[in-house]
C-alpha cells in the first residue's frame, strides 16, 4: 500500500519569505499523481497544486512551485513571498494512476504558521 | 465556479442512531467519494463511488456505512448506528477523474 510522509509536524515563516514543505512518499507503482491540499482552519481542502508523475517538469502555480524529484519519492512544496493567509494545514498526497484506484491519500499534514 | 456542496454542515447525534450526510457534487464530474477527518489527524478515505456503484472502499468503510446516489445530483453517506469514534469531519469529494474538488465537510458529533 503506498504511504505519504510528511515529516515536519509544523513550520513557520516570516511574511513575504519562502517556505518549503517537505512530503516523501513510497509506492512501487510509476504511474501516478501527487497534490498539495491547504486545509484553512475553516477546515475547507483546498487543491493548491498538483504534479503527474510522468512530466518532469515541476509544477508551478503563481507563488506556488513543487520540487518532484521521483527516484528520490519526493514532493516538497515552496511557498514564495509567504502571505498571512497561506497559514493553513498543508497536506501532501498521492494518488494512484491505475484504473479503479481514484482514492487519495494523504500524510499526516503540516501546519504553516506565517508571522507578520 | 461550480462547487461541492454539504449539508448539514454541523450534526450532532446520539451514539446509536443513524445519519445520513448529504453532498452535491459538481454536475459534470464522475467519481465521488467519502473521507472523513478526526479531528488534529489526517484525511482518511472512506469510499468511491462510480457509475452507480462503489468502486473502491477501507477498511473504516464497514456494514454500518452505505453510500447511495438517489437522483441525478445527490450522494448521501448513511452510518447506521453511530458510535462515538464517529465524531469526525465527513468531506465529499468529486472529480472528473484526477484530483478531488472537496466539499466544506460536515461536522458530526455523537454523544
Amino acid at each position: 500500500a503506498q504511504t505519504v510522509t510528511q515529516s515536519q509536524p509544523e513550520m513557520s515563516v516570516q511574511e513575504a519569505e519562502t517556505v518549503t514543505l517537505s512530503c516523501t512518499y513510497d509506492t512501487s507503482e510509476s504511474d501516478y499523481y501527487l497534490f498539495w491540499y491547504k486545509q484553512p482552519p475553516s477546515r475547507q481542502m483546498i487543491l493548491v497544486i498538483r504534479q503527474e508523475a510522468y512530466k518532469q517538469q515541476n509544477a508551478t502555480e503563481n507563488r506556488f512551485s513543487v520540487n518532484f524529484q521521483k527516484a528520490a519519492k519526493s514532493f516538497s512544496l515552496k511557498i514564495s513571498d509567504s502571505q498571512l493567509g497561506d497559514a493553513a494545514m498543508y497536506f501532501c498526497a498521492y494518488r494512484s494512476g491505475r484504473g479503479g484506484s481514484e482514492k487519495l491519500v494523504f500524510g499526516k499534514g503540516t501546519k504553516l504558521t506565517v508571522n507578520p | 465556479e461550480p462547487e461541492v456542496t454539504q449539508t448539514p454542515s454541523h450534526q450532532v447525534t446520539q451514539m446509536g442512531q443513524e445519519v445520513i450526510l448529504r453532498c452535491v457534487p459538481i454536475s459534470n464530474h464522475l467519481y465521488f467519494y467519502w473521507y472523513r477527518q478526526i479531528l488534529g489527524q489526517k484525511v482518511e478515505f472512506l469510499v468511491s463511488f462510480y457509475n452507480n456503484e462503489i468502486s473502491e472502499k477501507s477498511e473504516i468503510f464497514d456494514d454500518q456505512f452505505s453510500v447511495e446516489r438517489p437522483d441525478g445530483s445527490n450522494f448521501t453517506l448513511k452510518i447506521r448506528s453511530t458510535k462515538l469514534e464517529d465524531s469526525a469531519m465527513y468531506f465529499c469529494a468529486s472529480s472528473e477523474g484526477l484530483a478531488g474538488d472537496f466539499g466544506p465537510g460536515t461536522r458530526l458529533l455523537v454523544l
